[in-house]
């Protein structure tokens, strides 16, 4: 069926790497532009990143640009985020999410994962 | 960056009430806005884009309406599956995209 689903959560230390994988199933992987959201214990929803659906272009939030990287093999069907000098305020649920439309993003998601959550504390 | 306001933070209500969330942006998104719904441990759930489209599968107790930075939901008559906290998210600007701070639909 059509899903989403994230792995490579865990418990890290400050200033440590983690990443994550998010394996898509039910549609064309490699025609959608796909994105990380993520949400902190009881908080709002917060964008972290975008890649383009062939990997060329890529956005990042400003709170993770430069120690976050986001790619994606669309051979595997899998969504990748590699996060390094984590901090404690990136303790989060992280979603990939799924853009609205193949080719050129719509900028809003219509089909999530569950989450996997990262918790970054000594 | 895009700032995104929601009113009411919290909402009480009844089944059958007619209940509004607003949302407000910093700046005019015309109305490249999206609603999500979201349950406790689950993903969000898009309900509505572009302002006011209504996503395949969404029920038509659902609407959306606005454009430029003043926007709203509407539930015409709530239902126990409506009990959740609902996101707006402006896609005006795609970097960042920007996220309300949610509205906690409770039971009365």
């Amino acid at each position: 069926q059509v899903q989403l689903v994230e792995s490579g959560g865990g418990v890290v230390q400050p200033g440590g790497s983690l990443r994550l994988s998010c394996v898509a199933s039910g549609f064309t992987f490699s025609s959608y532009g796909m994105y990380w959201v993520r949400q902190a214990p009881g908080k709002g929803l917060e964008w972290v990143t975008f890649i383009r659906y062939d990997g060329s272009i890529k956005y990042y939030a400003d709170s993770v640009e430069g120690r976050f990287t986001v790619s994606r093999d669309n051979s595997k069907n899998t969504l990748y985020l590699l996060m390094d000098s984590l901090r404690a305020e990136d303790t989060a649920l992280y979603y990939c999410a799924k853009d609205y439309a193949g080719g050129n993003p719509y900028w809003y998601f219509d089909l999530w994962g569950r989450g996997t959550l990262v918790t970054v504390s000594s | 960056d895009i700032q995104m306001t929601q009113s009411p933070s919290t909402l009480s209500a009844s089944v059958g009430d007619r209940v509004t969330i607003t949302c407000r942006a910093s700046q005019s998104i015309s109305n490249w806005l999206a609603w999500y719904q979201q349950k406790p441990g689950k993903a969000p759930k898009l309900l509505i884009y572009k302002a006011s489209s209504l996503e395949n599968g969404v029920p038509s107790r659902f609407s959306g309406s606005g454009s430029g930075t003043e926007f709203t939901l509407t539930i015409s008559s709530l239902q126990p599956d409506d009990f959740a906290t609902y996101y707006c998210q402006q896609y005006n600007s795609y970097s960042p995209l920007t996220f309300g701070g949610g509205t906690k639909v409770e039971i009365k």
